[in-house]
Formats: structure tokens, sequence, C-alpha cells
């Protein structure tokens, strides 16, 4: 069956880089694509960006500068980076699976990030 | 593109059947999904393409609309739909609304 799973630490200090990888079975990164999803605590959902089957990629204009994506496909695994962390970016991040470029329909439970001094 | 939901939280009683709104900035045909999350869980997809059915979720739940105006109903609310429920575009990007609450009158 299908199922993601991210994982990363669960504090990060301001100004620091966030690390994540999410761990993907059940179906082929190259067949589909992965996005990071982002929700700061009792807030809503915000498309961070995603990786696709053909391995291009696509960046939410407002973290562009500070996030890249990438993928290794023989370990099914996708990672995310976001460099210079502030308080704001304290928040759960998931990893959700993208189908035909329109909805997500299978994510991960999701990892609580700190970001904190 | 922008995507607006209402009401915010909408209390209701187990029985009841009742509609969420959900108002695109521009016209995103029927590229319009709708997510449930629970406290402490993952959104889980009930409806896509604004009326298409998704495999494994209650009938009760529907969705109508294209254009700009989305309206997810549930038919005779269930005491485990209570939760937060959010609209998502993909006409232009991808972008979510900002959630409405159901919660326990």
């Amino acid at each position: 069956q299908v199922q993601l799973k991210e994982s990363g630490p669960g504090l990060v200090q301001p100004s620091q880089t966030l690390s994540l990888t999410c761990t993907v079975s059940g179906f082929s990164l190259s067949s589909y694509g992965v996005i990071w999803v982002h929700q700061p605590p009792g807030k809503g959902l915000e498309w961070m960006g995603g990786i696709w089957g053909d391995g291009s990629t696509d960046y939410n204009s407002a973290l562009k500068s500070r996030l890249s994506i990438s993928r290794d496909t023989s370990k099914s695994q996708v990672f995310l980076k976001m460099n210079s962390l502030q308080t704001e970016d304290t928040a759960i991040y998931f990893c959700t699976r993208c189908n035909n470029y329109d909805y997500f329909d299978y994510w991960g439970q999701g990892v609580m990030v700190t970001v904190s001094s | 593109i922008m995507l607006t939901q209402s009401p915010a939280t909408l209390s209701v009683t187990p029985g009841e059947s009742i509609s969420l709104s959900c108002r695109a900035s521009q016209s995103i045909s029927t590229n319009l999904h709708w997510y449930q999350q629970k406290p402490n869980e993952s959104p889980r997809v009930l409806i896509k393409y604004a009326s298409q059915s998704i495999s494994g979720i209650p009938s009760r739940f529907s969705g109508s609309g294209s254009g700009t105006d989305f309206t997810l109903n549930i038919n005779r609310v269930e005491p485990e739909d209570f939760s937060v429920y959010y609209c998502q575009q993909s006409n232009s990007w991808w972008t979510f609304g900002g959630g409405t609450k159901l919660e326990l009158k």
C-alpha cells in the first residue's frame, strides 16, 4: 500500500537550515510527484514546493529563495532543505503524493519542527 | 488564486445536513478538491475535481460547483465528522482555503 513518512529534527535553531526526508513506499517517484506542505500550529495548510516524476521542481514563490527539494529514486526518498529559519517557520511539515498534478491523495503523518534557541 | 471558505466555524448537531462554501478569486473550472483534517491527524481527500467521489469516503459527503463557487455537502452529520475542512485549487499552482471548523453544537 502507498505510504509516506517524514523524518527530521524536531528542533532547529534560528538562522539554521532545516533538513527533512520523506520516505515513500507503494509507488515510484518516477511516476508521481511529491509535495511538501506545512501547517503552523493552529493554522491552515500551505503548499511549499514539490518534485515531479521527471525530476523537475516547483516552489512557492514566497519560499523559493530559501527552499530546495531533491530526491533519490533508488532509495525512494524526497528531501527538503530550507535555510534561514525563523520562529515563524515553526510548523508541522507534511509530505504528500500529488495525483495528476492536481490533488493530494496520500499524506505522511507529519513531523513537528520547532524553531527556537 | 485565493480561496475563501465560509463560515469559519459551523456549530451543528449530529443528524443535521450542512453545506460548506469555498469561493475562488478567479475562475478555476472544476480544479477544486476538498479535504478533512481531524485533530492531530493528516488531511485526507474527500472529493476531487469539485464533485468526483473518492474511494473509501462515505457517500454522505458530496461536492458541487464550478468556476468560482463551490460547496461541500454533508448529508446527516455523524459524530466522527467534527473536524476542519479545507478546499484546495490546482488550476494555477496549488493553494488551500483557510478552512471551516465543524464543531458540535
